[in-house]
C-alpha cells in the first residue's frame, strides 16, 4: 500500500533553533515526494519536491529536505527557526498505482510551533 | 501570474441540499485536483480533471461529483449534504503534462459548514 506517515502531532522549537519535520513513506517503485504548508485559514503553499537525483533538496523559504532511500524517509528541515515557520506542515507523495495522474497521498500533518 | 481561485469562500447548507463549488486553475494549467480536509480524516483525495476528462477518483460515494471545462476551470458537486459532509474543500491545478512529478498548487478552499 502507498502510505505517508508524520509521526510528530507536533513540533516545538526555540526561534534560532534547527527544525527537523519528519516523513516517512511507503510506495511501490520510486517516490515523488513533496511537503506543503498551510497557515490558519489558507490553502496549502508548496515548499519542495523530490523527484530524483540529489538527496538534498532545497525549497521555498530556507527549507530543504533530505531523502533517504534506505530509510524511506523525506525529512523537511531548516538551519535556523522564526516564529513565522508555525504552521501545520504536511508531507504527501504521489500516487503512482493510478498512472501519470495528479493525485497526491498525504500525511496526517505536524503542527510546528516556534517560540521566540 | 494570478494563482488558483475558489469560490464560495464560506458556505453554509443545511442536510439534504445540494452544493456546487467553483475553482479556476492557474493560467496555462490544464490538471485540476479537489480534497477534502477534516480534522478527522485529514487530506483526501475527490477527484482530478485532465482536458475536460476524469482521469482518477477517491473513496467517495456519487454524491460527490465534478467536471472540467474547456477553459480548465472545474467545478464539483455534492448532493444530499450529509453533516459529515462539513469540510475545507481544496482545489489545486498543475500543468497536468510531463509527468506525475508535477507540483500542485492549491487554491485557498471553501470551507462548507452543513447544518
Amino acid at each position: 500500500a502507498q502510505s505517508v506517515a508524520q509521526p510528530e502531532d507536533q513540533v516545538n522549537v526555540a526561534e534560532g533553533n534547527p527544525l527537523t519535520v519528519k516523513c516517512t513513506y511507503s510506495v511501490s517503485g520510486n517516490p515523488y515526494l513533496f511537503w506543503y504548508v498551510q497557515y490558519p485559514n489558507r490553502g496549502l503553499q508548496f515548499l519542495l519536491k523530490y523527484i530524483t537525483g540529489d538527496n538534498l533538496v532545497k525549497g521555498s523559504y530556507g527549507f530543504e529536505a533530505e531523502f533517504n532511500k534506505s530509510q524511506t524517509s523525506f525529512h523537511l528541515k531548516k538551519p535556523s527557526a522564526l516564529v513565522s515557520d508555525s504552521a501545520l506542515y504536511f508531507c504527501a507523495v504521489r500516487d503512482m498505482r493510478s498512472g501519470n495522474t495528479g493525485k497526491l497521498i498525504f500525511g496526517q500533518g505536524t503542527t510546528l510551533q516556534v517560540k521566540p | 501570474k494570478a494563482g488558483v481561485t475558489q469560490t464560495p469562500r464560506y458556505l453554509i447548507k443545511t442536510r439534504g441540499q445540494q452544493v456546487t463549488l467553483s475553482c479556476s486553475p492557474i493560467s496555462g494549467h490544464r490538471s485540476v485536483s479537489w480534497y477534502q480536509q477534516t480534522p478527522g480524516q485529514g487530506l483526501q483525495f475527490l477527484f482530478e480533471y485532465f482536458s475536460e476528462t476524469q482521469r482518477n477518483k477517491g473513496n467517495f460515494p456519487g454524491r460527490f461529483s465534478g467536471r472540467q471545462f474547456s477553459n480548465s476551470r472545474s467545478e464539483m458537486n455534492v448532493s444530499t449534504l450529509e453533516l459529515g459532509d462539513s469540510a475545507l474543500y481544496l482545489c489545486a491545478s498543475s500543468l497536468g503534462t510531463g509527468g506525475s512529478y508535477n507540483e500542485q498548487f492549491f487554491g485557498p478552499g471553501t470551507r462548507l459548514t452543513v447544518l
